[in-house]
């Protein structure tokens, strides 16, 4: 049962323009969201996260959204740069457990 | 800080034979947890140590084992070799147990023939 699903597995933007990666799940208990972003033969790098009692966080060119009601969760990268090229993957907790990870979205931000 | 260290970066086993990996958390961490990444399959929960306790356990069979030392540092072990366990595996480690933001290693490439 995948719990956490990303079904874009590549997303293609223009450097400058907006960068949108999705994740959906279903367990409603989840309470913590993150974002990681991995390069090749690196370890995947955190991002950002969000608590389920807030619908926003913002650091710098990086905002996560979460909508509970959808279960819905979405990364804004603005504006998108040729470095942020790398897969990125969405994560789920619930409070005492263990993560669970989304299959990942390969971003491509042509220069 | 110095961050999460693995060892080794890469490995080559043929089937049937055993691996060990070794995981060194952030200073101050005693949460790690590992992950074994296989394309298309994204991040695949192993297993979960704290204060050398192992707190959860992911779905994989009885061959995949692990320990954690009075150090922080981890261990995973891989019995009888499968083609199937040819993959990324990767430790994460944080300040407390179900900690929520975890920090990764750059991960062991493990190559089964």
């Amino acid at each position: 049962d995948q719990q956490v699903k990303q079904n874009s597995p590549s997303l293609s933007v223009q450097e400058g323009r907006i960068s949108i990666l999705n994740c959906d799940y279903t367990n409603s208990m989840f309470d913590y969201f993150l974002w990681y972003k991995k390069y090749p033969a690196e370890g995947p790098t955190f991002l950002i996260s969000i608590s389920s009692i807030k619908d926003k966080n913002e650091d710098g060119r990086f905002t996560v959204f979460l909508n509970k009601s959808a279960k819905h969760l979405s990364l804004h990268i603005v504006p998108s740069q040729p470095g942020d090229s790398a897969v990125y993957f969405c994560a789920a907790r619930v409070s005492g457990s263990r993560l669970t990870f989304g299959e990942g979205t390969q971003l491509t931000v042509n220069p | 800080k110095a961050g999460v260290t693995q060892t080794p970066r890469y490995l080559i086993k043929t089937r049937g034979q055993q691996v060990t990996l070794s995981c060194s958390p952030i200073s101050g961490h005693r949460s790690v947890s590992w992950y074994q990444q296989t394309p298309g399959q994204g991040l695949q929960f192993l297993f979960e140590y704290f204060s050398e306790t192992q707190r959860n356990k992911g779905n994989f069979p009885g061959r995949f084992s692990g320990r954690q030392f009075s150090n922080s540092r981890s261990e995973m072990n891989v019995s009888t070799l499968e083609l199937g366990d040819s993959a990324l595996y990767l430790c994460a480690s944080g300040e407390r147990a179900y900690t929520d933001t975890q920090y990764f290693g750059p991960g062991t490439r493990l190559t089964v023939l």
